[in-house]
């Protein structure tokens, strides 16, 4: 079965800091790996997707994820952290049932916390 | 371009009671997944439509039902309420597809259903 962990509930950072959020995966085949933040009270914003071809993915608001196969692992990354990024961040892997592009499979969600 | 919107945004029913939902995709995208998301559970797939058909279906008991119109418009509906079903209803759309191809979701800011 296909599954994904994020390990930390929870991330503190400093604003200005680099932040990392942890994301590992088990999927049988090729993974279709994506991430997703939601704000109080909202849906979820796509940030960015990893389908094939380069590591390092870049997405929305300066957000970029590096894919690494070896380990399992599509950890998210911003070089320098801003207050407006305190949210709920999702991993999530597509379900490979063919056919279909809606079941994907989210991890628990990690809450970052960035202070001024 | 109009986002997925979903209707209403809160709703409070009594045990036993059904519920309808509706959710209309942005514009083009003709595949509508359902979720499921609780402080317990985290966000669970529920179903997803593409051209009025249900393409794949998650874990979730037969009082849980959806359709989908020709507009690409679809509605949830859960009957025999339960307690447990209290829960934040997300819809996402997608541009779909009969291929394989991992199209990103827009998700709906959702619907806080409060069952009593």
């Amino acid at each position: 079965a296909q599954s994904v962990a994020q390990p930390e509930d929870q991330v503190n950072v400093a604003e200005g800091n680099p932040l990392t959020v942890k994301c590992t995966y088990s999927v049988s085949g090729n993974p279709y790996l994506f991430w997703y933040v939601q704000y109080p009270n909202r849906g979820l914003q796509f940030l960015l997707k990893y389908i094939t071809g380069d590591n390092l993915v870049k997405g929305s608001y300066g957000f970029e994820a590096e894919f690494n196969k070896s380990q399992t692992s599509f950890h998210l990354k911003k070089p320098s952290a801003l207050v407006s990024d305190s949210a709920l961040y999702f991993c999530a892997v597509r379900d490979q049932y063919r056919g279909s592009q809606g079941n994907l499979i989210f991890g628990k969600g990690t809450k970052l916390s960035v202070k001024p | 371009k109009a986002g997925v919107t979903q209707t209403p945004r809160y709703l409070i029913k009594t045990r036993g009671q059904q519920v309808t939902l509706s959710c209309s995709p942005i514009s083009g995208h003709r595949s509508v997944s359902w979720y499921q998301q609780t402080p317990g559970q985290g966000l669970q797939f529920l179903f997803e439509y593409f051209s009025e058909t249900q393409r794949n279906k998650g874990n979730f008991p037969g009082r849980f039902s959806g359709r989908q119109f020709s507009n690409s418009r679809s509605e949830m509906n859960v009957s025999t309420l339960e307690l447990g079903d209290s829960a934040l209803y997300l819809c996402a759309s997608s541009l779909g597809g009969a291929g394989d191809a991992p199209y990103e979701q827009y998700f709906g800011p959702g619907t806080r259903l409060t069952v009593t």
